[in-house]
């Protein structure tokens, strides 16, 4: 069964470096994601991606965040400069198609310390 | 704004008796619906969805929810819980988009199910 992946499974950075989380989205999916959870709260939407740029994104999606499909398979989140509240659990996901179900990565854990 | 309330943060039950979590969202439009199931240290696995039809919906793991609009309820239902259902539950909507474009997740906070021997 198609999945989406992500790597690394588990991320400890330094406060201010630069991480960069890495999925592949389920092959012929168009649509991709990125959400995060902060440890306790709820899944929060950060980002969706089509046709090579940003669809929407969130308040939480500042300057420090990026996106990029560098390649047909891959889709990163890049933060560029690591904040203690940046720690949290990041889901990658892809669509088929809009305003349908969403399948999910195992996620990334960032920690920050 | 667009939300989702799931009033229980953490619910226990014995194995074998049934179970409901409740869902309620606020859209002025008709939503679609999820639900959403996350073992510890894994993804979110999709349950169920509704998008139109019939009212009731049948997912995976035996697991069933049910569309009322009157009520803007979306309530996940199992009749006998299983040890292995202990997990965190997230109903989740996408506001329905005519124009096409992509409409995003927006999750409720998640109900802890905690399964009693």
């Amino acid at each position: 069964e198609p999945e989406v992946t992500q790597t690394p499974s588990h991320q400890v950075t330094q406060m201010g470096q630069e991480v960069i989380l890495r999925c592949v989205p389920i092959s012929n999916h168009l649509y991709f994601y990125w959400y995060r959870q902060i440890l306790g709260q709820k899944v929060e939407f950060l980002v969706s991606f089509y046709n090579n740029e940003i669809s929407e994104k969130s308040e939480i999606f500042d300057d420090q965040f990026s996106v990029e499909r560098p390649d047909g398979s891959n889709f990163t989140l890049k933060i560029r400069s690591t904040k203690l509240e940046d720690s949290a659990m990041y889901f990658c996901a892809s669509s088929g198609a809009p305003n349908t179900e969403a399948f999910f990565g195992q996620g990334t854990r960032l920690t920050v310390v | 704004a667009q939300s989702v309330t799931q009033p229980d943060i953490h619910i226990t039950v014995s194995e074998g008796a049934s179970l409901e979590l409740r869902c309620n969202y606020s859209y002025g439009a008709t939503p679609y619906l999820f639900w959403y199931v996350q073992s510890p240290g894994q993804g979110l696995q999709l349950l169920l969805k509704y998008f139109s039809g019939d009212t009731l919906v049948q997912g995976i793991k035996g697991f069933e929810a049910e569309f009322k609009r009157s009520q803007s309820s979306f309530n996940l239902r199992k009749p006998s819980v299983h040890w292995s259902d202990a997990a965190e539950y997230f109903c989740a909507v996408v506001l329905m988009n005519y124009g096409g474009s992509q409409g995003n997740l927006i999750f409720g906070k998640g109900t802890k199910l905690s399964v009693k021997p």
